[in-house]
């Protein structure tokens, strides 16, 4: 296993237009986690699941995102109706979860822009 | 929410000379990670910490868990051009699981 991949590595769409990224998490890890990063900013946390239940959403989350984890392997997070300010790196980590062990390990992103 | 706060937030330096930089926190961290991003790419993990006044290195790099547990340090030795990127610090939020991460320090070194 190769790490966690991200499809596509670039995606350019209008406005109000959907979108749907898809994530493959390094194989044994129980933990998937959806970042979005903008420029000169940290990664911002969006969502988390464990094997198939998503466990929590940030309010950055809105109406028009969901993400799916449905069969405990990969994922994919859909934007609806796409906005000029959605434009930013969609990030996917994975991890293998147990208390004293947070580390995360990142795929290469997917790059939205929203024309 | 928890903050992270990076400083400095960019650095130029010479090639060979050694860098510094650090994270704080108003709320205690149980857990400090660092990670080097690179432009285009995800964030790659480089050292993970986990106790109060622990010391880790990997190769050139050096990081330290402050013993207030409210900071940690990030030590860079005879940098070299493919340092260059940004580094960010990161902790899990307390109360919950999942990772908060500074604004990055943007490290630039001239060869």
């Amino acid at each position: 296993d190769t790490g966690v991949s991200q499809n596509p590595r670039h995606k350019i769409t209008k406005r109000g237009q959907n979108v749907t990224f898809r994530c493959d998490p390094i194989s044994e890890h129980n933990r998937l986690y959806w970042y979005r990063q903008t420029l000169g900013q940290g990664p911002e946390f969006l969502t988390y699941f464990q094997n198939e239940a998503q466990l929590e959403k940030s309010r950055l989350l809105s109406d028009r995102f969901s993400a799916e984890r449905p069969k405990g392997s990969f994922s994919t997070l859909e934007i609806q109706r796409t906005e000029q300010g959605d434009s930013a790196m969609y990030l996917c980590a994975s991890s293998y979860w147990a208390r004293g062990n947070e580390k995360l390990f990142f795929g290469s992103g997917t790059q939205l822009s929203v024309l | 929410g928890q903050q992270l706060n990076q400083s400095p937030q960019s650095m130029f330096i010479q090639e060979g000379e050694d860098v510094s930089m650090n994270c704080t926190s108003s709320s205690i961290f149980n857990t400090w990670l660092w990670y080097k991003q690179e432009p285009g790419e995800g964030p790659v993990l480089l050292i993970a910490l986990y106790k109060a006044g622990e010391l880790t290195s990997n190769g050139r790099l050096t990081a330290q868990f402050g013993i207030t547990r409210k900071d940690s340090f990030l030590n860079i030795s005879a940098s070299i051009p493919s340092d260059v990127g940004i580094y960010f610090c990161a902790g899990p939020q307390g109360g919950s699981e999942k990772l908060v991460f500074g604004k990055g320090t943007k490290l630039t070194v001239n060869p």
